[in-house]
């Protein structure tokens, strides 16, 4: 079964510096990840996809993440935090051989940049 | 634009009176999704539809239901609501299918936040 992990609950950054948000995925062959984010009372907003091709995945608002085969991670990087970056972040996988499967969200990580 | 709308954003409602939460889409996607969501926890989905077919979570229960008269609308009607359904319900779309691939992300509407009094 695929599954999702985001280690960090929180995250804070200071305004300014690079940001790093942790995903690591277990599944049984080559996944689809996604990385989403949720803003106070609003939906989940598609950042980036990982599906296939170069490993480093450039998205929207200056977000990128890498994907790492060997250590099954995908993490969500910027290279300078904004305050407006602060909300709630959620990576999310899919096997591309398992055709009844949905996506599996991970559990959620909140960034906080402080100014 | 195209997207996925939900009405209302707010819905206030009483413990065991019916509830109907909607979801329209000008994206002519193939698949929508209702997920509950609690508390900033990860979005659990309630159940979906892909294309006509009506797929429920095995631990969904059976006081939430669904709808999907057309491929642009979808509705989640609880029928008893209670205090522990008080929640972000989120509707999403995606287009998916053996030929279309699986690898479409979602599109999320901005959801309905459920309060029961």
């Amino acid at each position: 079964a695929q599954s999702v992990a985001q280690p960090e609950d929180q995250v804070n950054v200071a305004e300014g510096n690079p940001l790093t948000v942790k995903c690591t995925y277990s599944v049984s062959g080559n996944p689809y990840l996604f990385w989403y984010v949720q803003y106070p009372n609003r939906g989940l907003q598609f950042l980036l996809k990982y599906i296939t091709g170069d490993n480093l995945v450039k998205g929207s608002y200056g977000f990128e993440a890498e994907f790492n085969k060997s250590q099954t991670s995908f993490h969500l990087k910027k290279p300078s935090a904004l305050v407006s970056d602060s909300a709630l972040y959620f990576c999310a996988v899919r096997d591309p051989d398992n055709y009844g499967q949905n996506f599996v969200f991970g559990p959620g990580t909140r960034l906080s940049v402080l100014p | 634009d195209a997207m996925v709308i939900q009405n209302p954003r707010y819905q206030v409602t009483q413990f065991g009176k019916p509830v109907t939460l909607s979801c329209s889409q000008t994206l002519n996607h193939n698949v929508m999704y209702w997920y509950q969501q609690k508390s900033s926890q990860a979005p659990k989905l309630l159940f979906h539809y892909y294309d006509k077919d009506f797929n429920n979570e095995a631990d969904t229960p059976d006081n939430f239901q669904s709808r999907r008269p057309n491929t642009s609308f979808c509705f989640l009607d609880i029928r008893s609501p209670g205090l522990g359904d008080a929640a972000m319900y989120l509707c999403a779309t995606s287009r998916d299918g053996r030929w279309l691939g699986r690898a479409n992300g979602y599109t999320f509407g901005s959801g309905t936040r459920l309060t029961v009094v």
